[in-house]
């Protein structure tokens, strides 16, 4: 079965600040796909990244940086340098081969003035 | 632009009257989904369709139903809501299985009164 855990109900950080949201997932699955997601208070899912289970590598898109270990089933999202506008509740997602995706529980992100 | 469009953004409804939730795709995907989310919580995968092939999960509740006339149209029929029916009701669609990069509409927002 899969599962997707996100431990941190809620983050509270002040603007600037770095912060990172963990994700921890289990799947019986060799071939899969992470994701990111962030819900904004308008609700609607908007995409962050896709990871596969065969690349390992990190990467980073401006302020977003993602870590994905395979040893540790961990795929943990950064934030650098915090703004307000980074306030949202963001998805840990994992999918089979099949692409049915699991959400994990999501991260309540408040970034204050 | 290709889309997926969700309508209403907004349903009011009354406690066991029959409503029919929309969701319009101009992707050409083969594959929709529904996904239920309810309040602080994750997204609910309730059931999907690839191309006409319907694909319930286990525990999608028997009072949830759902339509795919076309490859453009799938519908959320629930026939009787319960108060604990009020939910984020999102529509998904993916190109095809073994592809990845779902698209998500906006959302229908079901209040049960």
């Amino acid at each position: 079965a899969q599962k997707v855990t996100q431990a941190q109900t809620e983050i509270s950080v002040v603007e600037k600040e770095d912060v990172t949201l963990d994700c921890v997932y289990e799947t019986r699955d060799t071939t899969y796909y992470l994701f990111w997601y962030k819900q904004p208070p308008s609700g609607e899912l908007v995409f962050l990244i896709r990871r596969n289970s065969f690349d390992e590598q990190n990467e980073i898109s401006g302020r977003y940086s993602w870590n994905f270990q395979k040893s540790t089933s961990s795929f943990n999202f950064t934030i650098t340098a915090s703004q307000v506008v980074d306030s949202a509740v963001y998805f840990c997602a994992l999918s089979d081969a099949n692409n049915d995706m699991r959400f994990g529980a999501g991260t309540r992100l408040t970034v204050k003035p | 632009d290709a889309m997926v469009i969700q309508n209403p953004r907004y349903q009011v409804t009354q406690f066991g009257k029959p409503v029919t939730l929309s969701c319009s795709q101009t992707l050409n995907h083969n594959v929709m989904y529904w996904y239920q989310q309810k309040s602080s919580q994750a997204p609910k995968l309730l059931f999907h369709y690839y191309d006409k092939d319907f694909n319930n999960e286990a525990d999608t509740p028997d009072n949830f139903q759902s339509r795919r006339p076309n490859t453009s149209f799938c519908f959320l029929d629930i026939r009787s809501p319960g108060l604990g029916d009020a939910a984020m009701y999102l529509c998904a669609t993916l190109r095809d299985r073994g592809t990845y990069g779902y698209t998500f509409g906006s959302g229908t927002r079901l209040t049960v009164v």
